[in-house]
């Protein structure tokens, strides 16, 4: 069946490095959503790709969306603290009327 | 605005007891999505409305859950004899549109004893 498959499942990195997540699925994706949760909370929109090989960033933040729109990565440089949280990606497939399926997140711890 | 607004925040209750969580979406969104969020199973939709009509309720996991939305701007989500492995957050969210960015309420953490 669809599934976004997502990797790291955990990441703990030293505050100022850089922090990577990816998202991959076996079938063409129309669109790519990401969305971070905080501990405790729920998950907040942050960006959506739409087009092959799409590029958008978020002052620290930067999203890519593979040229075959199969796969999606988000990188964070220099993280912080505030950073703190579990991101998601969530896809929308073609034709479906599934709405978006959500990878299984990754949770980022960031140390002091 | 507001934002989306579920009630109860937090639900304890008895194996076999009945619980209805309750939703308000943002006014003016014509989508409304339930999902149930478990460290096993992770983000799952169970069902989703658009413009008061529900279109896909095939993440509902038995016959047990109910979802109804009488009118734009309330819905609720039923487990009629809820069970332990009901235990889990409860989100819903709106949107604009079916496909825009959803935004997500602060959830009902359900307790099932």
């Amino acid at each position: 069946g669809q599934q976004v498959m997502q990797i790291p499942q955990y990441q703990h990195v030293q505050e100022g490095e850089d922090f990577t997540t990816y998202c991959n699925s076996s079938t063409t994706l129309s669109n790519i959503q990401w969305y971070k949760q905080r501990p405790g909370g729920h998950p907040v929109f942050l960006i959506q790709l739409v087009k092959s090989g799409e590029v958008k960033k978020q002052k620290r933040l930067t999203f890519q969306f593979g040229e075959a729109k199969k796969n999606s990565s988000l990188h964070i440089t220099a993280t912080q603290t505030t950073d703190v949280g579990t991101y998601f990606c969530a896809g929308r497939y073609p034709g479906s009327a599934r709405q978006l399926t959500f990878g299984s997140g990754t949770q980022l711890t960031v140390l002091p | 605005d507001a934002g989306v607004i579920q009630s109860p925040r937090h639900e304890v209750t008895e194996m076999g007891q009945e619980v209805t969580l309750r939703c308000k979406p943002i006014s003016g969104h014509n989508s409304l999505f339930w999902y149930r969020q478990t460290m096993m199973r992770g983000l799952e939709l169970l069902i989703y409305f658009n413009n008061n009509v529900p279109i896909d309720d095939s993440g509902m996991p038995e016959d047990r859950f109910s979802a109804k939305m009488p009118n734009a701007s309330f819905s609720t989500l039923k487990i009629q004899p809820s069970e332990p492995r009901d235990s889990a957050v409860y989100f819903c969210a709106s949107s604009l549109r079916k496909d825009n960015e959803q935004f997500f309420g602060p959830g009902t953490r359900l307790t099932v004893l």
